[in-house]
């Protein structure tokens, strides 16, 4: 079975900072690739997706996540925090089986 | 318009006790999921319907039941509650195209178990 690693759960910055997440995972076939983002008390909702072609994904709200192959990661980025971006983030990954496999999460606080 | 719906929004119950959480899905997708999300927000699926035939069921106790009904509707039967199963559970629904679906998500049922 695939498994996705998201390091660092706890994040905190400022308003401003930029913002990187990892995420890597290790199923070698063909993978879709998802970032979504559960703020506090509302359902998962996606920032973005990477299926094929061009591996740096914009996603919304100033997100972006480069896929790279031979490291199996989706790292997501954004250069200018907000506070309204505290949330829990999640990468996950969808195989040839249609499976969608999440990582932990990584729990970013921003602070004003 | 609410694309997937879940009802109840939250659940307290005694151990022992019998429920469904039931889930609604109006974008024509052939898919649906459900999803537990434990206290660590850890997410883990549980079990996956296309049009009606069950094509993922993960390693979960046969006391969860899913019923579809139809394609856009998929419930969840708990069978004797246990406090371990004090969760949020997620219903998604996506389209059948393996290569590029993408899963629209639920608001959440909050199931907590006395």
């Amino acid at each position: 079975a695939q498994s996705v690693s998201q390091h660092n759960h706890h994040v905190i910055l400022s308003e401003a900072a930029s913002l990187e997440l990892g995420c890597n995972y290790s199923y070698g076939g063909t993978v879709n690739l998802f970032w979504y983002v559960q703020y506090p008390g509302q359902h998962l909702q996606l920032l973005l997706k990477y299926f094929s072609g061009d591996p740096l994904v914009k996603g919304i709200k100033g997100f972006e996540a480069e896929f790279i192959k031979s490291k199996f990661s989706f790292n997501l980025r954004k250069p200018s925090v907000q506070w309204s971006d505290t949330a829990e983030y999640f990468c996950a990954v969808k195989d040839g089986n249609n499976r969608l496999a999440f990582g932990k999460g990584n729990q970013v606080v921003v602070i004003p | 318009d609410t694309a997937v719906s879940q009802t109840p929004k939250y659940l307290v119950t005694q151990m022992g006790n019998d429920k469904s959480i039931k889930c609604e899905q109006n974008l024509g997708h052939d898919t649906m999921y459900w999803y537990k999300q434990d206290s660590k927000k850890f997410l883990k699926i549980m079990f996956s319907y296309n049009n009606k035939e069950l094509i993922i069921n993960e390693t979960v106790p046969n006391r969860f039941s899913p019923k579809s009904p139809d394609k856009a509707h998929l419930n969840l039967h708990i069978n004797s509650l246990e406090l371990g199963d004090s969760a949020v559970y997620f219903c998604a629904s996506s389209p059948w195209d393996r290569d590029y679906n993408e899963q629209f998500f639920g608001p959440g049922t909050r199931l907590t178990v006395l």
